[in-house]
């Protein structure tokens, strides 16, 4: 089955450390977002990938980093120096000409 | 920069009743425009979208949307909501670039 696979479902972590969250589709899609939601904020886009080895801040990239070596792969890590960084983070893919972004299941990730 | 608007962040009605959810957007060129919807515990999945031809259009569910560019507009509608469709609801827009910008989302909560 195609799709998009995010893992885990949950991550906890202690604040001051980097954590790296999945993100895999096996869509052929060239496209890659990750967004943040927020309770009364909706989503947020954080990066986004139109191709491999090439990636852009989207509205709130600080705090975060990005890696695009693989076509399918797009791991989005959260560093110590994100504010607020408990959050539920959605990652998404669009193919070539497609106007609809495709979404996978979502990382609640915890920092105490 | 674009931005979407949704009218009520929560609304709370009975089932078989109307619901209709206001959507509007900041954006003078062509946009694609969408629907989303998160059940409790689940992913968030698309219900319509619009990219061009009749303004009028019909989703998964029995949801409709209507597109009034003279109003930058894109209401949901559903004609009687049942207590499934409990859930947040996010209007989206996309640019020719295909980023997508959220609304804050608005909470539905259908009693019995």
């Amino acid at each position: 089955d195609g799709g998009i696979t995010q893992s885990p479902k949950y991550l906890f972590r202690k604040e001051g450390q980097n954590v790296t969250l999945s993100c895999e589709q096996n869509l052929n899609h060239d496209a890659m977002y990750w967004y943040r939601q927020d309770p009364g904020q909706g989503l947020r886009l954080i990066y986004y990938s139109q191709i491999v080895n090439d990636f852009q801040k989207g509205d709130i990239a600080e705090g975060y980093s990005v890696s695009r070596e693989k076509k399918e792969s797009f791991p989005l890590t959260v560093t110590s120096a994100q504010k607020n960084p408990t959050a539920f983070y959605l990652c998404a893919s669009r193919g070539t000409g497609d106007r609809e972004q495709y979404f996978g299941p979502g990382t609640r990730l915890t920092v105490t | 920069a674009q931005s979407v608007s949704q009218h009520n962040h929560h609304v709370i009605l009975s089932e078989a009743a109307s619901l209709e959810l206001g959507c509007n957007y900041s954006y003078g060129g062509t946009v694609n425009l969408f629907w989303y919807v998160q059940y409790p515990g689940q992913h968030l999945q698309l219900l319509l979208k619009y990219f061009s031809g009749d303004p009028l259009v019909k989703g998964i569910k029995g949801f409709e949307a209507e597109f009034i560019k003279s109003k930058f507009s894109f209401n949901l509608r559903k004609p009687s909501v049942q207590w499934s469709d409990t859930a947040e609801y996010f209007c989206a827009v996309t640019d020719s670039w295909g980023k997508l910008q959220f609304g804050a989302g608005t909470q539905v909560v259908v009693t019995p």
